[in-house]
């Protein structure tokens, strides 16, 4: 089966820039999106279309796209942003969407 | 506002069927893919399937193929996921989620998740 692999988990001071990896061969075609999940909610979109922020999301948030392997990157990392971040895109042929295993985001 | 709201928590038997429903307001509903993902408890998220309201048309992961099935009232506005031979391994959190065209399907609306808890 189809697999997005993220490390399990990232920490980083306040301040300091976060960097979230995804990676597979269908991203070379494929869209990336990354939602952010804090514990007891629903997911939050933060990245679409690989780089594309939606309205109310900080500019902190940024996405980019290289290959096989999509980033997710916040600068100046703050308190707010600890939480398990997804990555999610599709198959080859873009018939099923699949996410990634999930990064845990931690602030120090 | 645009927002989704699913049913009520759920505890069924094991062998036993589950109907979950969301309601989608502010928005076109025959507009917008409906998706459904489940979550369960400390794991991450996983993909179950799609409805296009419009059409009725469905698209389900193959896991979840002759297992689940999606469905839609238009008149209400509301969508439907049916989980059949429930296990203790579905207990989790069921969400719907609206796939956004114009933002390349990406899951920008969410309802609340319902939980659905199996057990003997």
């Amino acid at each position: 089966s189809y697999e997005l692999t993220q490390p399990p988990s990232v920490s980083v001071s306040p301040g300091q820039t976060a960097r979230i990896t995804c990676s597979a061969a269908a991203l070379a075609k494929q869209f990336a999106y990354w939602y952010q999940q804090k514990p007891g909610q629903a997911p939050v979109l933060v990245i679409y279309k690989d780089n594309e922020r939606p309205s109310g999301i900080p500019e902190r948030f940024s996405g980019s796209s290289s290959g096989t392997t999509v980033t997710l990157t916040i600068s100046g990392v703050q308190a707010e942003d600890e939480a398990d971040y997804y990555c999610q895109s599709a198959d080859s042929t873009g018939s099923y969407v699949v996410f990634g295993g999930g990064t845990k985001l931690t602030v120090l | 506002q645009v927002q989704l709201v699913q049913s009520g928590a759920e505890v069924k038997k094991p062998g036993a069927s589950v109907k979950v429903s969301c309601k989608a307001s502010g928005y076109t509903f025959i507009g917008y893919y409906i998706h459904w993902v489940r979550q369960a408890p400390g794991q991450g998220l996983e993909w179950m399937g799609w409805i296009n309201p419009n059409s009725g048309v469905t698209n389900y992961a193959q896991k979840f193929q002759g297992w689940v099935t999606l469905t839609r009232d238009t008149s209400i506005g509301t969508t439907y996921m049916e989980l059949n031979r429930l296990r203790s391994d579905d207990t989790a959190v069921y969400y719907c989620a609206r796939g956004t065209p114009s933002r390349g399907d990406a899951f920008d609306i969410w309802g609340q998740g319902t939980l659905v808890t199996v057990s003997s």
